[in-house]
């Protein structure tokens, strides 16, 4: 799978949008960007994925750029509770590897009042 | 529903005990994970079930023998551990390992002390 690249830490102010960006860009044709969370003191929480269209669902927005070669995750309105430990991970599916998520160190995101 | 349990959600252990983690779902998945992570580090993958059989073991010691005795159930049996192994054990389960059904659901982890 490929590589990623991500801040080591970030601060969002309540209520702002949290723009959260990873580079991966040897990423290839059937590699997905998966995009998971761990707020402190609990297991890892999926948040969204996406191929090359921009998705969207109750928790995020994925912006995956023309080349693919980057993305950005935005949690549009901040809270306290989103404070935690954003992973980029891409990966194959329907590969022999396709079950391992292969977590990076991630982006450290701290919202503030 | 989209919990794992896991149970203990805390264990001490000397080097010389015996004991098991164990990881429930009931969300009909059939494959689930078995990760370990240090403090301050990523989680890292030890084992993949997939329908009650091993599918992937990540050259992990003997020491951690893990077992899926249903499809809902997954345990890690640990023996004769070090120091170097308190870490949190986390346990994932996905609906199968395929494609886009191979969204992973995580339980709190298990903190695991070994003296």
């Amino acid at each position: 799978d490929a590589k990623t690249t991500q801040p080591t830490s970030m601060d969002c102010a309540e209520g702002r949008a949290a723009n959260l960006p990873c580079n991966h860009s040897t990423i290839s044709g059937n590699e997905y960007v998966y995009w998971y969370r761990q707020i402190h003191s609990q297991g890892p929480q999926y948040i969204i994925h996406g191929l090359k269209n921009n998705e969207t669902n109750e928790m995020a927005s994925l912006i995956i750029t023309e080349d693919r070669k980057s993305s950005t995750l935005i949690l549009p309105h901040a809270t306290l509770r989103d404070t935690a430990v954003y992973y980029c991970i891409v990966r194959a599916l329907n590969t022999g590897t396709a079950s391992k998520l292969t977590f990076g160190t991630g982006t450290r995101l701290q919202v503030t009042l | 529903d989209t919990e794992v349990t896991q149970t203990p959600k805390h264990l001490v252990m000397g080097m010389t005990n015996k004991k098991s983690l164990k990881c429930e779902q009931h969300m009909g998945h059939r494959a689930m994970y078995w990760y370990k992570q240090k403090a301050k580090k990523p989680p890292e993958l030890m084992f993949v079930y997939s329908y009650e059989k091993l599918s992937i073991n990540e050259s992990v010691p003997s020491r951690f023998s893990p077992e899926c005795p249903n499809s809902s159930l997954l345990n890690l049996h640990l023996h004769a551990l070090q120091p170097e192994d308190s870490a949190l054990y986390l346990c994932a389960s996905s609906q199968d390992l395929e494609g886009r059904r191979n969204i992973q659901y995580f339980g709190a982890g298990t903190r695991l002390s070994v003296l």
